[in-house]
């Protein structure tokens, strides 16, 4: 009964490789984002989509691809990996676009990159 | 731009001692205001938020915070600290209208003594 769940959990991949993190949520929202945590436990947006459509796309390297197939999945692929992408990457999902709603969280996805 | 300031990086109690996580916001519009936890190497769990109404408001775990304009604070408190309180906490705030985005503070580690 997972309400954000992301895979994998973990991944460790080579510089330049290209990798994609999935994030499905079952709690009937419209709308997802992407977040950054650093090595310093920093939080950063990274995309919101609302109903498949993007609306926030903050000021992120081209090699960052979001793709919501539906209003229950975002992704995030990530082409041409580099050291500075180590980090968790975190899926949160909030029942619409509304300011005053809360976000939930998933349990993030470590990334390494060799 | 908004920004959040969480004063203190890490904060370190005595079992039983009052718990004072501070933080400051800096829009001149009162924001929506949000305290998150995230327990090592899990999600962020919404504790409480603040939105209008109430300025001092209530959440999980027996935590709770007040709202104060004139100071443009939301600093989270607990009479108690338990040492399942040990965790990194994040204030967030976000702002009405159309900016969507939720602008986290650096976090602060709560560390519990026994």
């Amino acid at each position: 009964d997972t309400a954000v769940s992301q895979t994998p959990k973990y991944l460790v991949t080579q510089m330049g490789n290209d990798k994609s993190i999935k994030c499905e949520q079952n709690l009937g929202h419209d709308t997802m984002y992407w977040y950054k945590q650093d090595s310093k436990k920093f939080l950063k947006i990274m995309f919101s989509y609302n109903n498949k459509e993007l609306i926030i796309n903050e000021t992120v390297p081209n090699r960052f691809s979001p793709k919501s197939p539906d209003k229950a999945h975002l992704n995030l692929h990530i082409n041409s990996l580099e050291l500075g992408d180590s980090a968790v990457y975190f899926c949160a999902s909030s029942q619409d676009r509304a300011p005053s709603n809360e976000q939930f969280f998933g349990p993030g996805t470590r990334l390494t990159v060799l | 731009a908004q920004s959040v300031t969480q004063l203190g990086s890490h904060v370190s109690v005595s079992e039983g001692a009052l718990v004072l996580l501070r933080c400051n916001y800096s829009s001149s519009v009162p924001p929506y205001l949000f305290w998150y936890v995230q327990y090592p190497n899990q999600g962020l769990q919404l504790l409480l938020k603040y939105t209008t109404g109430a300025t001092l408001v209530k959440g999980i775990n027996g935590f709770e915070a007040e709202f104060k304009k004139s100071e443009t604070s939301f600093h989270l408190t607990k009479p108690s600290a338990h040492m399942s309180d040990a965790a990194e906490y994040f204030c967030a705030a976000k702002s009405g209208g159309s900016n969507y985005k939720l602008t986290f503070g650096k976090g602060t580690l709560l560390t519990v003594n026994p």
